[in-house]
């Protein structure tokens, strides 16, 4: 059973251009949850979605931020007109269930390292 | 609002050492989790032990364990037994027990290097 994958692994952008970046979940996961680390940070949570659906949005930046999760295909969170702040690494996570973190089947990708030149 | 802070932004070790990393967190909550990640050069975020509020018992798996103290709003984590692949920077996280679990709260890292 492969993990939560995410791709691209690096991803390099000019301000301005849009940034996409995926996550598959786990098989026979349909709760995808968002984090940003900023450098020298921990993790801060943005966005739980279930299939097709935003659940809780409420850590996302109002502006230039996006976040899917259709019913076929990978969670994308997309970042408009990048600017030097969204530098960060941004990890998905993936559950079979809400309340994944009480019953220890939360589980992280390794991220997408954005850089913003 | 619930924060985690880790004081100790690095430490090392000598391998088969024992070595205790110090976290401590702030909610009103009565009930809630605590956690302990963490993530090598891979970068990849992997639980390593989880603590339930509820429980006086401290959580321990197999080299990790942990130091709740409630009332004093601490969770420290003790590796025994250094090894090399325990190099990693851990994070100290928090939940509340209830519908959202999904958030977790991180405190920023410490970078633990456990040398030979």
């Amino acid at each position: 059973n492969a993990g939560v994958m995410q791709n691209p692994r690096h991803l390099v952008r000019r301000r301005g251009q849009e940034a996409r970046l995926r996550c598959s979940p786990m098989k026979g996961h349909s709760h995808v949850y968002w984090y940003r680390q900023l450098p020298e940070e921990g993790l801060k949570f943005m966005v739980y979605l279930q299939k097709e659906n935003i659940i809780d949005e409420s850590g996302m930046p109002k502006e230039r931020f996006s976040a899917e999760f259709p019913k076929e295909g990978p969670s994308i969170l997309r970042i408009q007109q990048v600017v030097r702040g969204d530098s960060a690494a941004y990890f998905c996570a993936s559950s079979p269930f809400r309340d994944p973190a009480t019953n220890e089947k939360l589980f992280f990708g390794s991220g997408t390292q954005l850089s913003v030149l | 609002a619930q924060t985690v802070t880790q004081s100790q932004p690095e430490m090392s070790v000598q391998e088969a050492e024992t070595v205790t990393l110090s976290c401590t967190y702030d909610t009103s909550e009565n009930n809630y989790y605590l956690f302990w990640y963490k993530q090598p050069p891979s970068r990849q975020m992997i639980l390593v032990i989880r603590q339930e509020a509820y429980k006086q018992q401290n959580a321990t798996e197999n080299r990790f364990s942990v130091n709740f103290q409630k009332a004093a709003k601490s969770f420290s984590l003790k590796i025994s037994d250094s090894q090399l692949g325990d190099t990693a920077m851990y994070f100290c996280a928090f939940t509340p027990d209830q519908g959202g679990s999904e958030k977790l709260v991180f405190g920023k890292g410490m970078k633990l290097t456990v040398n030979p």
